[in-house]
């Protein structure tokens, strides 16, 4: 089974603190995301990545930037986090245009 | 228009079959896929079809594809309470990688 593992489930920062989520996927997947979820608006897509070193900027991309120096791992950063970001945050990874299998998530609250 | 549609709620009662129904955007898309959140969770890969098929069945869930509408539906027989959920329709359009999502549709199972 593929394995996506984000590293926290819950977090809680402070206004103005640098954020970074990790995501880890066990599966050698080149594409990987990363979602926020949000009530009433569904799954946006943030940044995702089709190979290491590689990035695409998603539908909501502002405030955040994103990191891929391994196949494996795909990491989302807040720059400047504010309480417009508290968001359950979701990534997911796929290979080629297979399903995409996700984690399971972190919710973050951003005081 | 833009958007991957599906109906907000659903309320069925145990051991009856559930229907939720998508109309999704592209009618170039590849893939169709629903996908299941349990509270707390990440999305879970439930079933998907290609865009060349009509029907697939996979024990008690069933997705039907009508082309020509642009209309997916998941049918789950004999509706148990651990199906109550929220269920994510989704596409992902040719020469994409990238899922489309609707905004989910959340299914309570009455005892």
């Amino acid at each position: 089974d593929v394995k996506v593992t984000q590293s926290s489930r819950y977090l809680v920062k402070r206004t103005g603190e640098k954020v970074f989520l990790e995501c880890v996927q066990d599966m050698d997947h080149e594409n990987m995301f990363w979602y926020r979820q949000d009530p009433g608006l569904g799954l946006r897509l943030i940044y995702f990545s089709y190979d290491v070193k590689m990035k695409e900027k998603g539908d909501i991309p502002e405030g955040y930037s994103v990191s891929r120096e391994k196949k494996e791992r795909f990491s989302l950063i807040l720059e400047s986090a504010s309480t417009n970001q508290t968001s359950m945050y979701l990534c997911a990874s796929s290979f080629s245009n297979q399903p995409q299998h996700f984690g399971d998530g972190t919710r973050l609250s951003i005081l | 228009g833009e958007d991957v549609e599906q109906s907000l709620f659903l309320s069925v009662r145990e051991g009856d079959s559930s229907v939720i129904n998508c109309t999704y955007t592209d009618s170039s898309s590849t893939y169709l896929y629903w996908y299941k959140q349990e509270p707390g969770a990440g999305l879970q890969l439930l079933t998907y079809i290609f865009s060349n098929m009509d029907m697939k069945q996979d024990q008690r869930l069933t997705v039907l594809l009508n082309k020509k509408d642009k209309h997916l539906s998941l049918r789950i027989a004999d509706t148990q309470t651990g199906d109550s959920a929220i269920y994510f329709c989704a596409e992902i359009r040719a020469g994409s990688y990238q899922l489309t999502f609707g905004k989910g549709t959340k299914l309570s199972v009455i005892p």
